[in-house]
């Protein structure tokens, strides 16, 4: 079954930067685009961008441009997320989501999000 | 970018009755909305996407209509396992957005 796991709370400080991590399994990696999604609290959800771990292209929402660069690791069948510039306005849970079908644009699955808090 | 008004915020119902949640967006999205499930200690689940079309898993006593700006989820006889947090989510354009969410809780 599909399934997508990310990795462990963060706590980081102001300015640094922090790379969250979403193993895939079940499927193809290389095959589906993986989005990553932002939720900050008490908000809805914001589109970051995708990455195609098949060729590693990425398109990014412009909001997110400079700040989120997405990678994906074949071999381990992992995307990465790194966010950089922290600051408290980036602590939010952050999803990584399947795309159920190339340029369907909706997402399949979704793992169970990373809680990055931002704070010296 | 595609405002998406998700309403009502917040919805009280009771088990056995239908509910209907209405998402409305700022231009038109042909058919394109995708509808998502969130309930604690679980991941996102996708109900409904191309407006209408029930994702493999969907139970029938779901279903979604509209087209255009114009969308609404509706669940029939609600089960107990219904009560959660819906959103919808435009998939006709980049960037891609969300509507802000409804709290269906038990009456």
């Amino acid at each position: 079954q599909v399934q997508l796991q990310q990795s462990g709370t963060e706590l980081v400080k102001p300015a640094s930067s922090v790379k969250i991590s979403c193993k895939a399994s079940g499927y193809t990696f290389t095959s589906n685009y993986m989005h990553w999604i932002r939720q900050q609290p008490g908000n809805g959800l914001e589109w970051i961008g995708w990455i195609y771990p098949g060729n590693g292209n990425t398109k990014y929402n412009q909001k997110f441009d400079g700040k989120a660069t997405l990678t994906a690791d074949k071999s381990s069948s992992t995307a990465y997320m790194q966010l950089s510039s922290l600051t408290s306005e980036d602590s939010a849970v952050y999803f990584c989501a399947r795309e159920g079908h190339t340029e369907a644009l909706y997402f399949d699955y979704w793992g169970q999000g990373v809680m990055v808090t931002v704070s010296s | 970018d595609v405002q998406m008004t998700q309403s009502p915020s917040y919805l009280a119902a009771s088990p056995g009755e239908s509910v209907s949640i209405s998402c409305k967006a700022s231009k038109s999205i042909n058919t394109y909305l995708a509808w998502y499930q969130e309930k604690p200690g679980k991941t996102n689940k996708l109900l409904i996407y191309s407006g209408s079309t029930l994702q493999s898993g969907t139970p029938s006593r779901f279903s979604g209509s509209g087209s255009g700006t114009d969308f609404t989820l509706t669940i029939r006889s609600l089960e107990p396992e219904d009560f959660a947090v819906y959103y919808c989510q435009q998939h006709n354009e980049y960037p891609l957005t969300f509507g802000s969410g409804t709290k269906l809780e038990i009456k």
